[in-house]
C-alpha cells in the first residue's frame, strides 16, 4: 500500500521569502512523486514530478522539490513566495510498478503568501 | 495545450438518482481515471482504465459506480442511486506518456 502525509494544513509565508511545502511517502517499492496545485473551484494542475535522475527536480512558476530517499521526502520549495502562489498544494505517490497508475494523494497544505 | 474537460460543471440531483459524469480525456492518452475529493478532505482514487476494462479500482467503487468509454473520445462515470455520502467533486484524469496525470477541471455533485 503506498501513503502521502503532508504535516502542515496550512503554511503561511511572507512575500519574496522562501517557502516549504512539506511531503513524505510511503510505497514498497520505488516511487514516483508528484506536486499539483489547486486554485479555487479549478482543478489539479500538475507542478512537477520525480521519476529518475537527479533528485532535485523542477517546476513550474519557479517551484522545485527535491527527492530524498532516506528520508522518504519530497518537499516542495520556491526561493521566493509570490501572492499569486497561494493556492491548496498536493503531493501524489505513484508506485513504479503499479499496473493502474493510481495516484495516492496527501491530505493537501494550504499555502498563504502575504504581502 | 490539449486539456481534459469535464461537463457538466455542477450537478444538482435528488437521493436516488442516477447520474452520469462526462470527461473527454487529452485524445492520444490511454490511461483515464475517477478521483474524488469530498469538502474539505483529500483527493480520492476511485478508478482506472484501460484498453476498454478497468484496470483498478479503491474499495469507494462499489457497484452503484460504473465506467464507460461509450465512443473514441467519452469516458463516462455512472453512480446508478446516488447518496448524500456521494456529494463531492469528481475529477477525471488521463496519462500520457510522459507519466503525468493532467486533471479536468471537475464536476461538483450535490445530492440533496
Amino acid at each position: 500500500a503506498q501513503s502521502v502525509a503532508q504535516p502542515e494544513d496550512q503554511v503561511n509565508v511572507a512575500e519574496g521569502n522562501p517557502l516549504t511545502v512539506k511531503c513524505t511517502y510511503s510505497v514498497s517499492g520505488n516511487p514516483y512523486l508528484f506536486w499539483y496545485v489547486q486554485y479555487p473551484n479549478r482543478g489539479l494542475q500538475f507542478l512537477l514530478k520525480y521519476i529518475t535522475g537527479d533528485n532535485l527536480v523542477k517546476g513550474s512558476y519557479g517551484f522545485e522539490a527535491e527527492f530524498n530517499k532516506s528520508q522518504t521526502s519530497f518537499h516542495l520549495k520556491k526561493p521566493s513566495a509570490l501572492v499569486s502562489d497561494s493556492a491548496l498544494y498536493f503531493c501524489a505517490v505513484r508506485e513504479v510498478d503499479n499496473a493502474g497508475n493510481m495516484l495516492t494523494f496527501g491530505g493537501g497544505t494550504r499555502l498563504m503568501v502575504k504581502p | 495545450e490539449p486539456e481534459v474537460t469535464q461537463t457538466p460543471s455542477h450537478q444538482v440531483t435528488q437521493m436516488g438518482q442516477e447520474v452520469i459524469l462526462r470527461c473527454v480525456p487529452i485524445s492520444n492518452h490511454l490511461y483515464f481515471y475517477w478521483y474524488r475529493q469530498i469538502l474539505g478532505q483529500k483527493v480520492e482514487f476511485l478508478v482506472s482504465f484501460y484498453n476498454n476494462e478497468i484496470s483498478e479500482k479503491s474499495e469507494i467503487f462499489d457497484d452503484q459506480f460504473s465506467v464507460e468509454r461509450p465512443d473514441g473520445s467519452n469516458f463516462t462515470l455512472k453512480i446508478r442511486s446516488t447518496k448524500l455520502e456521494d456529494s463531492a467533486m469528481y475529477f477525471c484524469a488521463s496519462l500520457g506518456t510522459v507519466n503525468i496525470q493532467y486533471f479536468g477541471a471537475g464536476t461538483r455533485l450535490s445530492v440533496l
